[in-house]
């Protein structure tokens, strides 16, 4: 079946822009994750959707950042102002449930570039 | 707060050999460990998931153990392969939230 997409792959933009990245978790998964990868680390958790709602959004970094889940299954993070520090892979994941010991199924991520 | 840290930070072996990748946490209670693999430009693919009560899993040419109350995980690949060529990820879920605290990984090359 299909595994976690994210589009797009790529995105470069402009400091102080403006952007979403979408993510589309497998379908029936009612857990969704959002993680943010800087070169030579390892993923940083951002925030954690079970349903449409925010689980634990301990992870978000400042105000800039947001994410939605309207109808419980696909995400979009949101970043106002960018800044050069926000260059980073974004990375979505899943799991069926949410409930301890799953497996998270991860996208291949949002490569974001700001300029 | 949990800490995850991983040795060797990259490594390279000759095809056929048998390697250990080593994982450290700072926070023993951790509810399961998990071992992914991240090709370059793609994302994370499990490898291995450990339940805090288990000592080890097993797949294939892969082998992962637990030692809790240490802190410790090891990835044991056995008679490597140059599609083995990866970065390896180690990562805890603790017993606090639902999210996994990832290692920094360690990079592999085996050289055919």
């Amino acid at each position: 079946g299909a595994g976690v997409s994210q589009t797009p792959s790529n995105k470069v933009t402009e400091k102080g822009k403006y952007v979403e990245l979408r993510c589309d978790p497998i379908s029936g998964h009612t857990a969704l994750y959002w993680y943010r990868q800087s070169l030579g680390q390892g993923p940083e958790f951002l925030i954690y959707f079970q349903g449409t709602g925010a689980a634990d959004d301990s992870g978000l970094p400042n105000d800039r950042f947001f994410a939605v889940r309207p109808e419980g299954s696909v995400s979009t993070l949101k970043i106002q102002r960018t800044e050069r520090g926000d260059s980073a892979v974004y990375l979505c994941a899943s799991s069926e449930s949410g409930t301890w010991g799953e497996t998270q199924y991860f996208g291949p991520g949002t490569r974001l570039l700001v300029l | 707060k949990q800490e995850v840290t991983q040795i060797p930070a990259a490594l390279s072996v000759p095809e056929g050999e048998n390697l250990v990748l080593n994982c450290s946490f700072t926070d023993s209670a951790i509810y399961n460990l998990q071992w992914f693999r991240q090709d370059p430009g793609k994302g994370l693919t499990s490898l291995l998931l450990i339940q805090s009560s288990q000592r080890e899993q097993t797949s294939g040419r892969l082998n992962a153990s637990l030692d809790k109350s240490s802190g410790r995980s090891t990835l044991y690949i056995a008679a490597s392969q140059p599609g083995d060529s990866a970065t390896y990820l180690c990562a805890v879920r603790d017993n606090y939230g639902q999210n996994f605290v990832f290692g920094p990984g360690t990079r592999l090359s085996v050289l055919p």
